[in-house]
């Protein structure tokens, strides 16, 4: 059974990094069948993809780039989230999810998901 | 990007009612088209994937198919547990955008 788990501070200062990591249970990171990506939820609002990682090679929601990181540490076994020069726009619940895609059809889907971790920007 | 819509944003309905939640994108997709459900303070959970193809555990009475360019969650059988918001996501094109959620409670 595949279980992921955000960390991370649940306060950030307005113009730091956020940064959080997601530890994988019941799979291996540097797997080539699966991704790892982030999706955020802003208080009362829908789902926002922000990016993923698969094969070392990052895919991200252009709106957020220029300010995103993903990256994977093999050697724990999670991957990671830094997202630069917040601000309050930033404040969300911060999911962390496995993408599976199906090879031959090209179908993708994130399963299963953390639970979240809640990240107030705020001096 | 590909923007995705969702209709109604919102509904009311009894235990037992049959649910139809539509989405639709702002350009072809294929079938790259999955459901989620989200309880209040809990993570997503995946219902559907590939417009139809129901995940492993999720009850029957979900189904999902594709009409033209619109896809819809059907719920033939309204139960206690499925009151919850639910999110389309396309998987075509990244970002992987999602729809803005309908959100079913009871009437």
């Amino acid at each position: 059974q595949v279980q992921l788990q955000e960390s991370g501070p649940g306060l950030v200062r307005p113009s730091q990094t956020l940064s959080l990591t997601c530890t994988v249970s019941g799979a291996f990171v540097n797997s080539g069948g699966h991704y790892w990506t982030w999706i955020r939820q802003r208080p009362g609002e829908g789902l926002e993809s922000i990016g993923y990682i698969r094969f070392g090679t990052t895919h991200l929601n252009p709106a957020l780039k220029s300010r995103v990181i993903i990256s994977v540490d093999p050697s724990k076994n999670l991957f990671s989230l830094d997202l630069t020069s917040v601000t309050a726009a930033d404040t969300a619940v911060y999911y962390c999810a496995r993408g599976v895609t199906d090879h031959t059809s090209g179908w993708s889907w994130f399963d299963p998901w953390g639970p979240g971790t809640l990240v107030i920007v705020s001096s | 990007d590909i923007q995705m819509t969702q209709s109604p944003p919102s509904l009311s309905a009894s235990l037992g009612d049959r649910v139809i939640i539509t989405c639709r994108a702002s350009q072809t997709i294929s079938n790259y088209l999955n459901w989620y459900q989200q309880k209040p303070g809990k993570a997503p959970k995946l219902l559907i994937y590939a417009t139809s193809s129901l995940q492993s555990g999720v009850p029957s009475r979900f189904s999902g198919i594709q009409t033209g360019t619109d896809f819809t969650l059907t719920i033939s059988s309204l139960q206690p547990e499925d009151f919850a918001t639910y999110y389309c996501q396309q998987t075509y094109s990244a970002p992987f955008t999602f729809g803005p959620g309908t959100k079913v409670d009871i009437k």
